[in-house]
């Protein structure tokens, strides 16, 4: 079975700061699906970034991006110039795709202080 | 593009009486459909695959008696907690995956807090 491990259960920046957040997972697959979800305080889940493990090229979207380091099974999320808004539950997740269910890490609190 | 809607967002109940909740994909057909719970503090647990016109798939330790999922319909799917008692207050959160797309990518609702007294 698929598992996906959060070891930082919280963190705290300072707004415009850089935040990593670490994720590693187990497989033995070759292709599959990683995922960051973002919960704020609304509780509504809210897509970050996604990375195809097919793909060597780590994925961005404006002030996010990812350290994914297959052979490590390794799926970091890096945040640069924080925002207050960035402040959240950060969820890791795993999916082999298709119709197969999608596993979740513990999450990593962030918290963005002014 | 691609919301999902729950209803109702939060919802009070007497111990023993049942609780249906909704799952609605409002712009897109969503042949499968996953109920997760999620306690305070803590990360969602998926109970439930939930696929349009076949029984749910529910994951070891969920009781399928007691958390009914039927998924009538490409755009609603239902959750319904029977007998419930105070340990099922909790919050329920349905996700849809788009008919046809093969990443994984889950579009989630937004939730639907139980509070059974």
């Amino acid at each position: 079975a698929q598992t996906v491990t959060q070891s930082q259960p919280e963190m705290s920046v300072q707004e415009a700061e850089t935040v990593t957040l670490s994720c590693t997972y187990d497989t033995s697959e070759n292709n599959y699906y990683l995922f960051w979800y973002k919960q704020p305080p609304s509780r509504q889940m809210i897509l970050v970034i996604r990375q195809e493990a097919y793909k060597q090229q780590n994925a961005t979207e404006n002030r996010f991006s990812v350290n994914f380091q297959k052979a490590a099974k390794s799926f970091s999320l890096k945040i640069s110039d924080s925002q207050l808004g960035d402040t959240a539950m950060y969820f890791c997740a795993f999916t082999m795709g298709g119709a197969q269910k999608l596993v979740f890490g513990q999450g990593t609190r962030l918290t963005i202080n002014p | 593009g691609a919301v999902v809607s729950q209803h109702p967002s939060w919802v009070i109940c007497k111990s023993g009486t049942s609780v249906k909740i909704e799952c609605r994909s409002l712009d897109f057909q969503a042949t499968t459909m996953f109920w997760y719970r999620q306690f305070p503090k803590q990360s969602l647990m998926l109970m439930a695959t939930s696929n349009e016109g076949s029984k749910a798939t529910y994951e070891q330790g969920v009781e399928k008696d007691k958390f009914l999922i039927n998924h009538a319909s490409l755009t609603l799917s239902t959750l319904t907690v029977t007998s419930a008692h105070p340990e099922d207050s909790s919050f329920y959160i349905c996700s849809a995956k788009l008919a046809g797309e093969h990443t994984g990518e889950l579009f989630f609702g937004e939730g639907s807090r139980l509070t059974v007294l």
